[in-house]
């Protein structure tokens, strides 16, 4: 079965903190793909990040950068410098390569509160 | 392009209506999707569609049906209102090229009281 866990439900920093995202991923696919999304106070899904099974360079956007390892299962999402607009919820999903619908596994969410 | 589109954006149902909650897609995808998301929680998938006449259940299809006469519309029709039912609905699309992400609508909140 595959499956997304976000430990973190709630992290609250400081303008400026960097802060990490963790998201921590099962599945027995050989080839998978890995997102994030924000979804800010307003609702809507955002786009941030994907990644396929192949692909374990680590990514750099900006403030922006995503750490994926194989090795432990995990693909983590760190904010340098958070400002308050990143204050949302921030989701991790996983796409099984072997599944034909190519459906989203979601994990439960963290919400990150960015105070000024 | 529109993108995703879904009405209606929120709607309150009384227990035991029906309703039925739209999506449309203009970017020729194949792939739509319905998602539901409870307070404090993830999506989970609700039904899915890999091309037009063709549709599967995801993981909390019971309450639900769909259907899918055209590539463009996705709806999703809830026959009997519950409490449980009380989310919000997003709708999505996809290419099939696993080079894209998945297209989301706006979503519809949906409160049965």
């Amino acid at each position: 079965a595959q499956k997304v866990t976000q430990a973190q439900t709630e992290i609250s920093v400081v303008e400026k903190e960097d802060v990490t995202l963790d998201c921590v991923y099962e599945t027995r696919d050989t080839t998978y793909y890995l997102f994030w999304y924000k979804q800010p106070p307003s609702g809507e899904l955002v786009f941030l990040i994907r990644r396929n099974s192949f692909d374990e360079q680590n990514e750099i956007s900006g403030r922006y950068s995503w750490n994926f390892q194989k090795s432990t299962s995990s693909f983590n999402f760190t904010i340098t410098a958070s400002q308050v607009v990143d204050s949302a919820v921030y989701f991790c999903a996983l796409s099984g390569g072997m599944d034909s619908s190519y459906k989203l596994i979601f994990g439960s969410g963290t919400r990150l509160l960015v105070r000024p | 392009n529109a993108g995703v589109t879904q009405t209606p954006k929120f709607r309150i149902l009384k227990i035991g209506q029906s309703m039925t909650l739209q999506c449309a897609q203009d970017m020729n995808h194949n792939y739509m999707y319905w998602y539901r998301q409870d307070p404090g929680m993830g999506l989970k998938l609700i039904y899915y569609s890999v091309g037009a006449g063709i549709t599967d259940k995801g993981e909390v299809p019971n309450g639900y049906n769909v259907s899918r006469s055209t590539t463009e519309d996705f709806p999703l029709r809830l026959e009997l209102a519950a409490p449980s039912q009380t989310s919000v609905y997003f709708c999505a699309s996809y290419s099939g090229d696993t080079y894209n992400e998945q297209f989301f609508g706006p979503g519809t909140r949906l409160t049965v009281l």
